[in-house]
């Protein structure tokens, strides 16, 4: 069974770091075709692509916001992990991690988590 | 860049009925669109890929068509577990640059 799941801070201040996890089940990052993908969708509104890494350790970002982002994976404890820099309050989402095994659609994806920036 | 229009953006129905959901692209684009749905406080669940194929376990009153740069969900004969907001998704990638890139509609509610 397929699983992921976000963990990261409720609460960043403005110009933080904010450090998201996906912690995945069911499946090995390391199995050709896989790839894990983060979005955020701000209270009310649509959902929008961030970064996604693939099996073979080669990264994409979406270009508004390549400069403050940064994917990785830590296969020991199969894991995903995005890092925001210089947060602000338009950053203020539900951030989700998701799985493709295409690269075109998402099948799988984890139950998000809030994350409020505000000083 | 290319945006994905949904229409309508609210759709007010009742149980039985017939839902059709447009998205439709600024140019013509490729098959590689998805169709979700989301419930509130609820991760998106894939439906439709590729415009027409139905994801593992979806009820098949769900089916997607559509090509080019206009593309439908429709939903035959509504259950009260379909009231909830539809995203449409497009994978882009362009001859200059190869990285992907994913794009959404901006949803349309379903609702009783």
């Amino acid at each position: 069974q397929v699983t992921l799941r976000e963990s990261g801070p409720p609460l960043v201040k403005p110009t933080q770091t904010l450090t998201l996890t996906c912690t995945f089940s069911g499946f090995s990052l390391n199995a050709r075709t896989m790839r894990v993908a983060w979005f955020r969708q701000p209270p009310g509104k649509a959902l929008e692509w961030l970064a996604r890494i693939d099996w073979d350790d080669y990264k994409f970002y979406t270009a508004s916001l390549q400069a403050r982002l940064t994917i990785s994976y830590d296969p020991s404890q199969n894991q995903v992990v995005l890092m925001m820099t210089n947060m602000d309050p338009v950053d203020t989402a539900t951030y989700y991690c998701a799985r493709t095994t295409t690269g075109f659609s998402f099948d799988h994806w984890g139950r998000g988590t809030l994350v409020t920036v505000s000083s | 860049e290319i945006v994905l229009t949904q229409s309508p953006a609210t759709l007010s129905l009742s149980p039985g009925d017939r839902a059709t959901l447009s998205c439709r692209a600024t140019q013509s684009v490729t098959d590689h669109l998805a169709w979700y749905q989301q419930q509130p406080g609820q991760a998106p669940r894939l439906l439709i890929y590729d415009a027409f194929s139905r994801a593992t376990g979806v009820p098949d009153r769900f089916s997607g068509s559509g090509s080019g740069a206009d593309f439908t969900l429709t939903i035959s004969r509504l259950e009260p577990e379909d009231f909830a907001v539809y995203y449409c998704q497009l994978y882009v990638t362009t001859h200059f640059d190869p990285s992907p890139m994913y794009t959404f509609g901006q949803g349309t509610k379903l609702e009783i």
